[in-house]
């Protein structure tokens, strides 16, 4: 059964510093990884796609990387701004699904981050 | 991408009775799940909203207490019968779309039960 962990469970930093959330997996054998945003009440927003062909991806401020061999993948966000203030989550299929659809994820905890003006 | 309109937004219900969450999409998504949410913890699946038939539903959960419709490709319900305040969590509809598949949500049901 896929297990997913995210650490640290609460990140707090001063405005303008670069960060680095982290997210692990216990298998391997995953067709791709996404990335979500969740304020708080709220629903997810989704915010990058991985394959597990590719080594990492970039949107703006983010990029996000993938290591399948040892069950990694982190996101980073550059110049951070009060406004990134959220919880996020990372995502794996349950297992490996040949057809590569995203359906039945299996959720980390999520890291919530609050950064200081 | 998919446009994921879910209402309410929020309720407070009292304790025996039934809510009724609304999904609707805005283009033909592939598949669509029901979320949980509780307080201070990760998502997990409900159920699959299969159209036109009954939905799947993951260990734990059962039809009579969490029945789902799917009557077409863009809308779904997920109705919370007999609430408990155990039940008071944030309620995610979500769908799959675009190639490669992504999993989009709707902005959740907070759901309080008194």
């Amino acid at each position: 059964k896929q297990e997913v962990t995210q650490i640290p469970a609460a990140l707090s930093v001063p405005e303008g510093e670069n960060l680095v959330l982290n997210c692990s997996f216990t298998d391997s054998a995953i067709y791709n990884l996404q990335w979500f945003r969740q304020d708080p009440g709220k629903g997810l927003t989704s915010l990058l796609l991985i394959q597990s062909s590719q080594r990492e991806q970039t949107s703006g401020r983010l990029n996000a990387s993938l290591d399948k061999s040892s069950g990694r993948s982190t996101l980073y966000i550059a110049a951070s701004q009060p406004g990134d203030s959220a919880t996020y989550l990372c995502a794996v299929p349950g297992g490996m699904i040949s057809s590569g659809s995203a359906r039945q994820l299996t959720f980390g905890s999520g890291t919530q981050l609050t950064v200081l003006p | 991408s998919a446009v994921i309109s879910q209402k309410p937004s929020r309720d407070i219900c009292q304790r025996g009775t039934s809510l009724t969450i609304q999904c609707q999409v805005d283009s033909q998504v592939t598949m669509m799940f029901w979320y949980r949410q509780q307080p201070g913890q990760s998502l997990t699946l409900i159920a699959t909203a299969n159209q036109g038939s009954e939905a799947t539903y993951e260990s734990g959960f059962v039809i009579d207490k969490f029945p789902i419709s799917r009557p077409n490709l863009t809308f779904s319900t997920l109705t919370v019968s007999n609430m408990s305040p155990e039940d008071s969590s944030i309620y995610l509809c979500s769908g799959t779309a675009g190639h490669p598949e992504k999993l989009f949500f709707g902005s959740g049901t907070q759901l309080s039960v008194l």
